[in-house]
């Protein structure tokens, strides 16, 4: 595997059900992101994970529940989601900390996204 | 004020011209400045990043970036109907040892007519 992974690709979910989105990096970064894309509407940041530690949440409904075990992998926890919430749902990575671009780079890369529907 | 504005486009271009996609934003600490293009479906890529005034470029693209005037494009020579998408600027208002806080604009829809 090659970049930045998401697992499942596509999700159907009912209103009181609970899921996961799984996201993986193989890029050696340490930070991590979710977005959310709804459609006609801007890339939405979720959540931001430095160094395993979580950095920023941009005022997430709870039922939406990050966790970020190490470096490489990133959860997204969902339960008692809202038909509201249906949007592509992705995940990035980059490094930070490195020299001060453009020497270093602050580059995000992309998953493919997990499309969710909430019924 | 929207952080990072784009027009939404639809921007049509013939195949072989020069398409200029555009983007302000608000806040002048801002550091570094990318473009992504998504297709239909997909997950954004990186085209260009870009940190200093003025242009860079690479291969058929150019981004110019003006910070005085808040101002970053994007030009594609040579359109082809390959680049047809949606091209979506993107600001990292955070230092870039603080973790990437990226704010994007809403995309820019372009069309190439072969």
């Amino acid at each position: 595997e090659t970049g930045v992974t998401q697992t499942p690709r596509h999700l159907v979910m009912g209103m009181t059900n609970k899921k996961s989105l799984k996201c993986e990096q193989h890029l050696g970064h340490n930070a991590m992101y979710w977005y959310k894309q709804s459609a006609k509407k801007p890339l939405e940041l979720m959540f931001v994970y430095n160094f395993k530690e979580q950095t920023e949440n941009n005022s997430v409904p709870s039922r939406f529940s990050p966790e970020c075990p190490n470096s490489s992998h990133l959860f997204l926890h969902l339960h008692t989601l809202q038909p509201e919430d249906s949007a592509l749902y992705l995940c990035a990575s980059s490094q930070v900390g490195l020299a001060r671009p453009p020497r270093g780079t602050d580059t995000q890369y992309f998953g493919p996204g997990t499309r969710l529907t909430v019924l | 004020q929207k952080e990072v504005e784009q027009n939404s486009g639809p921007l049509s271009v013939p195949e072989g011209a020069i398409a200029s996609l555009n983007c302000t934003y608000s806040d002048r600490v801002s550091q570094s400045f990318f473009w992504y293009r998504q297709y239909s479906g997909k997950s954004p890529e990186l085209i260009m990043s870009i940190y200093s005034n003025g242009d860079k470029e690479d291969g058929r693209f150019t981004a110019q970036l003006n910070k005085a005037s808040q101002y970053v494009s994007l030009l594609i020579r040579d359109s082809q109907p390959s680049d047809s998408a949606t091209y979506l600027c993107a600001v990292n208002n955070r230092g870039y040892n603080q973790g990437g806080k990226l704010i994007f604009g809403q995309g820019t829809e372009l069309s190439v007519k072969p």
